[in-house]
């Protein structure tokens, strides 16, 4: 079945400090793959995308985002987290063969400590 | 303002009364679709509709219906709702074309339902 696992469910970092959150998805076709952020009381806002192309890719707030195909990971990158970064964390999978279902992971909880 | 709009954003109702959460969007999208947010589970799929009157089950339909009569509305219909029902409820709308930004959703704000 297809899946979409992200193994951090709870980070806490102090400002200015890196992050990399996992994401591995399980499926054989074409993937689509995405990061949301949800703020505290807001809906799902969408961090970046990747369609095809370059694996590296570069979203909103300084985030980015790598695709490697062998490990099935899109894992999310930030070089130095803010306080505003508290939010919880979304991968998703848009899966286009014969479907059209996004498929999203349990997401990860980022508190960022001042 | 370009937005998915969902009614009622708080709902209190008891087991068997059926209702409906309204969803529309104003930015001409082909796809909507409908999730669900439980604590510790992330967004699940309910129903997705690539246009008018074309709608599919996403990965948890049991217990909800849609219909998709307009482009703009996609409404969630609960006919007998039960207490596993209670969750936090998102309709999305997404563009079909890369020049609208193919496969972005735009979420409304929720619906945050609680089945007695």
């Amino acid at each position: 079945a297809q899946s979409v696992s992200q193994h951090n469910h709870h980070v806490i970092l102090s400002e200015a400090a890196s992050l990399e959150l996992g994401c591995n998805y399980s499926y054989g076709g074409t993937v689509n793959l995405f990061w949301y952020v949800q703020y505290p009381g807001q809906h799902l806002q969408l961090l970046l995308k990747y369609f095809s192309g370059d694996p590296l890719v570069k979203g909103i707030k300084g985030f980015e985002a790598e695709f490697i195909k062998s490990k099935f990971s899109f894992n999310l990158r930030k070089p130095s987290v803010q306080w505003s970064d508290t939010a919880e964390y979304f991968c998703a999978v848009l899966t286009t063969s014969g479907t059209y279902k996004y498929i999203f992971g349990t997401g990860t909880r980022l508190k960022v400590l001042a | 303002e370009a937005q998915v709009t969902q009614n009622p954003r708080y709902l209190i109702t008891v087991t068997g009364k059926k209702l409906t959460v309204t969803c529309s969007q104003n930015m001409n999208h082909e796809y909507m679709s409908w999730y669900r947010q439980d604590p510790g589970l992330g967004l699940r799929q309910i129903y997705y509709s690539m246009n008018v009157e074309v709608t599919d089950k996403g990965d948890v339909p049991e217990g909800y219906k849609v219909s998709r009569k307009e482009k703009r509305n996609f409404p969630l219909i609960l006919e007998s709702p039960s207490p596993n029902q209670t969750s936090l409820y998102f309709c999305a709308s997404s563009p079909s074309n890369d020049a609208g930004g193919r496969g972005k959703l735009f979420f409304g704000s929720g619906t945050q339902l609680s089945v007695l």
